[in-house]
């Protein structure tokens, strides 16, 4: 079955550092999402990616953070300094249509120090 | 502010009885609904879609919608230990961004 590759799967960083989290969507999927969940709360939509570029966003989602998709595979999630409180758990998923089911990653547990 | 609310639990069941898990959405607006099922430590995976009214049966799960109240709920038959989970009820907020809930703990107790 098809999967949605997420790397590295734990990532420890120092506050105020760049890290850049990594994904690979299942390859007939066209609109690609970034999800958080701090440890112990719901699931947050982060943002949305169709046809190269931003479809929607949340207000989480400020100027910290960028999303590319550098080839016809990756799809990356960047925090350019990060903050104690971006730790969390980071999933990317896929989907062949907007608004319907994902697919999520098996997420990357980010921990900012 | 479209919000998905559920229970937070935990809902504990017997083994073979029915768990049933309800979610309400505070906006009319949205047209699509999806159950989520999330073990510790693990990624939220689909259980099931359903954006008309009515029921929808998928094995042991049913899921029920009713836009009027904006009520969603799901059903698992013959509970079994290894349904113990979180599950999470999404809608869709916008064309492209769907919203979770904050989920149900269930346990079904052998």
């Amino acid at each position: 079955e098809p999967e949605v590759t997420q790397t590295p799967s734990h990532q420890v960083t120092q506050m105020g550092q760049e890290v850049i989290l990594r994904c690979v969507p299942i390859s007939n999927h066209l609109y690609f999402y970034w999800y958080r969940q701090i440890l112990g709360q719901k699931v947050e939509f982060l943002v949305s990616f169709y046809n190269n570029e931003i479809s929607e966003k949340s207000e989480i989602f400020d100027d910290q953070f960028s999303v590319e998709r550098p080839d016809g595979s990756n799809f990356t999630l960047k925090i350019r300094s990060t903050k104690l409180e971006d730790s969390a758990m980071y999933f990317c998923a896929s989907s062949g249509s907007s608004a319907r089911g994902y697919t999520f990653g098996s997420g990357t547990r980010l921990t900012v120090v | 502010q479209k919000e998905v609310e559920q229970n937070s639990g935990p809902l504990s069941v017997p083994e073979g009885a029915i768990a049933s898990l309800n979610c309400t959405y505070s906006d009319r607006v949205s047209q699509s609904f999806f159950w989520y099922r999330q073990y510790s430590g693990k990624s939220p995976e689909l259980i099931m879609s359903i954006y008309s009214n009515g029921d929808k049966e998928d094995g042991r799960f049913t899921a029920q919608l009713n836009k009027a109240s904006q009520y969603v709920s799901l059903l698992i038959r013959d509970s079994q230990p290894s349904d113990s989970a979180t599950y999470l009820c999404a809608g869709d907020a916008s064309y492209d961004k769907v919203i979770f809930g904050p989920g149900t703990s269930l346990s079904v107790i052998p």
